[in-house]
C-alpha cells in the first residue's frame, strides 16, 4: 500500500526547518526515507521499526508514531545541500519497499 | 566504500526488443532489489530477490520481466519485449542480508529509452 506523502513542495531558506510528513491507513512494518537529487540515486536517510522510535542523523531526525501509521521527517537549520526529493518508502517483513510520491525540498540562500 | 554498480548507463532499443540490465550488488549483500522511475516520478519497486528466487514481486513486474543471478556477482532484470511505457531509469538495490530493516544501497541507476 502506497504511503502517502505531505507537503508535496517545501521551499525554504537556509537556516530554516521543515517537516516531511508520510502516513498510511494501516500500520506500517517498517518506514524508510531517502532523498534523491536531480539525475542521482536515492540515498538512504534512516529506517524506523518500531512505534514510538526516533532517530536522528545530525540534524536531520524522524520518528514513527505508536500506530507505526505515521512518520515525519525533521530538517532543521536546513543547508543547501538538503535540496533533493524526499521520498518515504514502506516496508514488508518480505522485503516490498513502496514509496511516497515523493516532496521537493529547495533551500535558497 | 564499496558500492552497486549497473551497466550500461544509458541503454536505447526498439519497441519489441529485448533488454538486459546488469547490477553487480555490494559483494556481500544478499538482498537485491529492482526499481524503475519514470522520468519525474516516484521511485517504484520491480522485484526482490533474495536465495535465488524472488522474495516479492509488485504488479509491474509482469511475464516480461524475469530476474536472474546468473554468477556469484551479477544479478540482471531481462525485459523481453519492450515497450514504450518502460521508457524510465531503473535501479538497482542491494542489502546486506534479508529484512526490512537494512538499509538499502542503490545504483547509479541505467537509462532505457524505448524508440
Amino acid at each position: 500500500q502506497q504511503p502517502v506523502q505531505s507537503p508535496q513542495a517545501v521551499i525554504l531558506r537556509e537556516g530554516e526547518d521543515a517537516v516531511i510528513n508520510c502516513s498510511s491507513s494501516k500500520a506500517l512494518y517498517s518506514v524508510h526515507w531517502y532523498r534523491q537529487k536531480h539525475g542521482e540515486a536515492p540515498v538512504f536517510l534512516m529506517i524506523l521499526l518500531k512505534g514510538g522510535e526516533q532517530k536522528g542523523h545530525e540534524k536531520i531526525s524522524a520518528s514513527f508514531n505508536e500506530k507505526k501509521q505515521q512518520s515525519s521527517l525533521y530538517l532543521t537549520a536546513s543547508q543547501l545541500s538538503y535540496s533533493g526529493t524526499y521520498f518515504c518508502g514502506a516496508g514488508t517483513n518480505a522485503g516490498k519497499s513502496t514509496f511516497g510520491d515523493g516532496t521537493t525540498l529547495t533551500v535558497k540562500p | 566504500e564499496p558500492e552497486v554498480t549497473q551497466t550500461p548507463s544509458h541503454q536505447v532499443t526498439q519497441m519489441g526488443q529485448e533488454v538486459i540490465l546488469r547490477c553487480v550488488p555490494i559483494s556481500n549483500h544478499l538482498y537485491f532489489y529492482w526499481y524503475r522511475q519514470i522520468l519525474g516520478q516516484k521511485v517504484e519497486f520491480l522485484v526482490s530477490f533474495y536465495n535465488n528466487e524472488i522474495s516479492e514481486k509488485s504488479e509491474i513486474f509482469d511475464d516480461q520481466f524475469s530476474v536472474e543471478r546468473p554468477d556469484g556477482s551479477n544479478f540482471t532484470l531481462k525485459i523481453r519485449s519492450t515497450k514504450l511505457e518502460d521508457s524510465a531509469m531503473y535501479f538497482c538495490a542491494s542489502q546486506v542480508d534479508w529484512g526490512s530493516y537494512n538499509e538499502q544501497f542503490f545504483g547509479p541507476g541505467t537509462r532505457l529509452t524505448v524508440l
